[in-house]
């Protein structure tokens, strides 16, 4: 199946920081990927839809100042946490359509933690 | 009311058992939908698209049921490997929006 790869997969960092969370599509073409974060024990949230070549959409209280998404290539979105606080932990999770079957494959996820 | 529901479980079986897990969806404009398997801390992989007429792939058997809004998924002969949570994903027909349950966890035990 098509191949969806995340990075970092892992990041600590100080609050107050900006962290820049990468999403590629390695074998296909993605105009369009989806971010969403997932809290222990809770299921996915769609935080926006990435789309190539212009500007996010965003679901509702979602900031889009706090979680700047840049689509700027076919394979590559990224998702940037900024001015970080303890409540921005999460795992972060970028997902990609491939086009011909229609499935999402999803990036390994991001987990960040903001001390 | 949610655009996909589950039973969060958790379902507790023993290996050997057959399980079934349903999903129902609210908008009749829905024009695919998956099943996806997420392990603990990790992100969900497809487990199957389902189809209309129904589909198998090994031990895990798939329905659609239009009429009624739900979609179903049955595992049979379930191994500890099994256990997961498991996610019933959506998406609009025209729209390029999919939608997620919260997800039915499934525990196997020896």
């Amino acid at each position: 199946g098509a191949v969806v790869s995340q990075h970092p997969s892992w990041v600590i960092c100080k609050s107050g920081t900006s962290v820049k969370i990468e999403c590629r599509s390695l074998d296909f073409q993605a105009t369009t990927m989806f971010w969403y974060r997932q809290f222990p024990k809770q299921s996915l949230m769609l935080m926006a839809t990435s789309n190539e070549g212009s500007k996010a959409t965003y679901e509702q209280g979602v900031e889009k100042d706090k979680f700047l998404i840049n689509h700027a290539s076919l394979t590559l979105s990224t998702l940037t946490v900024t001015s970080a606080h303890p409540e921005d932990s999460s795992f972060y999770i970028c997902s990609a359509r491939e086009l011909a079957g229609g499935e999402l494959f999803f990036g390994e996820g991001s987990r960040l933690t903001v001390l | 009311r949610k655009e996909v529901e589950q039973d969060p479980g958790p379902f507790n079986v023993p290996e050997g058992a057959t399980v079934a897990f349903n999903c129902t969806y609210s908008n009749s404009a829905s024009q695919s939908f998956f099943w996806y398997r997420q392990d603990c801390r990790k992100e969900p992989k497809l487990l199957m698209s389902v189809y209309s007429s129904g589909n198998e792939d090994g031990r895990f058997t798939a329905q659609l049921n239009r009429a009624s809004q739900y979609i179903s998924l049955l595992i049979r002969d379930s191994k500890l490997s099994d256990s997961a949570t498991y996610l019933c994903v959506v998406r609009l027909r025209n729209f390029n929006k999919f939608y997620f349950g919260s997800g039915t966890k499934l525990n196997v035990k020896p």
